[in-house]
C-alpha cells in the first residue's frame, strides 16, 4: 500500500545551520508530494508540494525535490532559524473512490537553538 | 478565506460526559476530514465525507464516536460517553475533489477527559 517513511527525530540544531528531514515514500501511481509544518499549538500548514517527478516545492526558503527514482521528497533549508522550530509531516496523496486522500508520516521534531 | 474554523479551541470534561466538537470548512470544498492527534500514535484518520455525506468512518475508534455533517458548512463529532483515553487533539481538515493541493487543516481542539 501507499506508506511514508521519514526521518526520526528529534532533531536539534544551531542557528543557520543547514537541515534535511529525510523523507522516502511507498505508492503505486503518481502521487502528489507534500511538506507541512505545525507550529506549537497550531493545525498543520502546507509549506511546500510538488506533482509530478522532478518537481522542486519551495517556500520560506525550504526546498524539497520529488525525486522518482528514489522515491524521495527530503526536505532542505540552507540556514535555519530559531523560528523554524515545529514538527514537520511529509505526505502524499493518492486518489481512492474519487477522493483525494493524504498519507502521512509520523512527523520530525525539529528544534533550532540561538 | 477565514479557513477552517473549529470550536471550540480546548476542552475539559469529566469522564462520562458527551462532548461535541465542532468545525466549518472552507467555502466550496467538497470533503471533510476528521482526524486525531496524540503522541503515541500520530494523526490518525477518523472519517472523511464527501458532499456531506460520511464516505469511510473505518477509523473511529468505537460506537462512543459518531460524526454528522448536516450541511456543507458544518460538522461535528460527538463522543459519548467520554473516557481519558480519549484525550488528544482533533483537527478538521477540508479539500477540494481533484487537484494536488493537499488538505487546510484547523487549528484543532485539544481534548482532555479527566
Amino acid at each position: 500500500g501507499n506508506s511514508v517513511t521519514q526521518m526520526e527525530g528529534p532533531v536539534t540544531l544551531s542557528e543557520e545551520a543547514f537541515l534535511t528531514i529525510n523523507c522516502t515514500y511507498t505508492a503505486t501511481g503518481y502521487p502528489s508530494l507534500f511538506w507541512y509544518v505545525q507550529y506549537p499549538g497550531e493545525g498543520l500548514q502546507l509549506l511546500l508540494k510538488a506533482t509530478k517527478a522532478d518537481d522542486k516545492g519551495s517556500n520560506k526558503g525550504f526546498e524539497a525535490t520529488y525525486r522518482k527514482e528514489t522515491t524521495s521528497f527530503h526536505l532542505e533549508k540552507g540556514s535555519v532559524q530559531v523560528s523554524d522550530s515545529a514538527v514537520y509531516f511529509c505526505a502524499l496523496s493518492h486518489i481512492i473512490q474519487g477522493a483525494q486522500k493524504l498519507v502521512f508520516g509520523q512527523g520530525t521534531r525539529l528544534t533550532i537553538n540561538p | 478565506d477565514a479557513g477552517v474554523i473549529q470550536s471550540p479551541r480546548h476542552e475539559v470534561t469529566e469522564m462520562g460526559q458527551e462532548v461535541t466538537l465542532r468545525c466549518k470548512p472552507i467555502s466550496g470544498h467538497d470533503y471533510l476530514f476528521w482526524y486525531r492527534q496524540t503522541m503515541m500514535r500520530g494523526l490518525e484518520l477518523l472519517i472523511y465525507f464527501n458532499n456531506n455525506v460520511p464516505i469511510d468512518d473505518s477509523g473511529m475508534p468505537e460506537d462512543r464516536f459518531s460524526a454528522k455533517m448536516p450541511n456543507a458548512s458544518f460538522s461535528t463529532l460527538k463522543i459519548q460517553p467520554s473516557e481519558p483515553r480519549d484525550s488528544a487533539v482533533y483537527f478538521c481538515a477540508s479539500s477540494l475533489v481533484w487537484g494536488g493541493d493537499g488538505y487546510t487543516f484547523g487549528s484543532g481542539t485539544r481534548l482532555t477527559v479527566v
